[in-house]
């Protein structure tokens, strides 16, 4: 146990429908990063923050995702109109501000799209 | 953005000592190099991490060159529950900010 928690851990949702994941990272902890893992691939990094503010979002991320961050604590990563390629691991890491600081993960949210 | 090349996997028995290469022939001046691991349904584990020469830790060894391009993970006397995957990463955000991974290294260990 790292000390980063995510829940749900597996989440089963229709096509179209839209699902909300949170994270709560190590209390310290002012850096919190969301990542986007597939079967056979390393993880991808989707967005990061600092205390309350988004300050970096993957080009790769669509508009249907949306990540918040609202008391620099928690956060929640909410897909919305969830598509069948959106089926993945979603992994929430935290970490001290400061360069090369370790980033320890949670177990993840297995998401899965029917 | 600096890439990282390692072998997808290897194989090794129990008490072997493993070392696992991984190649940044682009890496920048200010890029540290680290390496994660990982186990089947959990997040990511931070390994070790290093700029120079050598660093040990309880865990690992990790060597790097002079010129850098390179860097060496070694796992001494491995076990069964070694077998996973490893990630080496070279960041190049200025700050470790955000982590790109490749696809990793599969170890598989055996009795």
């Amino acid at each position: 146990d790292t000390g980063v928690s995510q829940d749900p851990r597996h989440k089963i949702t229709k096509r179209g429908q839209n699902v909300t994941f949170r994270c709560d990272p190590i209390s310290e902890h002012n850096r919190l990063y969301w990542y986007r893992q597939t079967l056979g691939q390393g993880p991808e990094f989707l967005t990061y923050f600092q205390n309350e503010a988004q300050l970096e979002k993957s080009r790769l991320l669509s508009d249907r995702f949306s990540a918040e961050r609202p008391k620099g604590s928690f956060s929640t990563l909410e897909i919305q109109r969830t598509e069948q390629g959106d089926s993945a691991m979603y992994l929430c890491a935290s970490s001290l501000s400061g360069a090369y600081n370790e980033q320890f993960f949670g177990p993840g949210t297995r998401l899965t799209v029917l | 953005l600096a890439k990282t090349t390692q072998p997808i996997s290897m194989d090794s028995y129990e008490g072997q000592e493993v070392n696992i290469t991984c190649s940044h022939n682009n890496i920048a001046t200010n890029d540290y190099i680290t390496w994660y691991q990982q186990f089947p349904s959990q997040g990511p584990r931070f390994i070790i991490q290093g700029y120079k020469t050598k660093v040990t830790n309880e865990v690992a060894s990790l060597f790097i060159p002079a010129d850098r391009k390179s860097s060496t993970l070694s796992l001494p006397r491995v076990s069964l529950s070694d077998t996973a995957v490893y990630y080496c990463l070279v960041d190049v955000t200025g700050g470790g900010n955000k982590l790109t991974f490749g696809t990793g290294t599969q170890l598989k260990v055996e009795l």
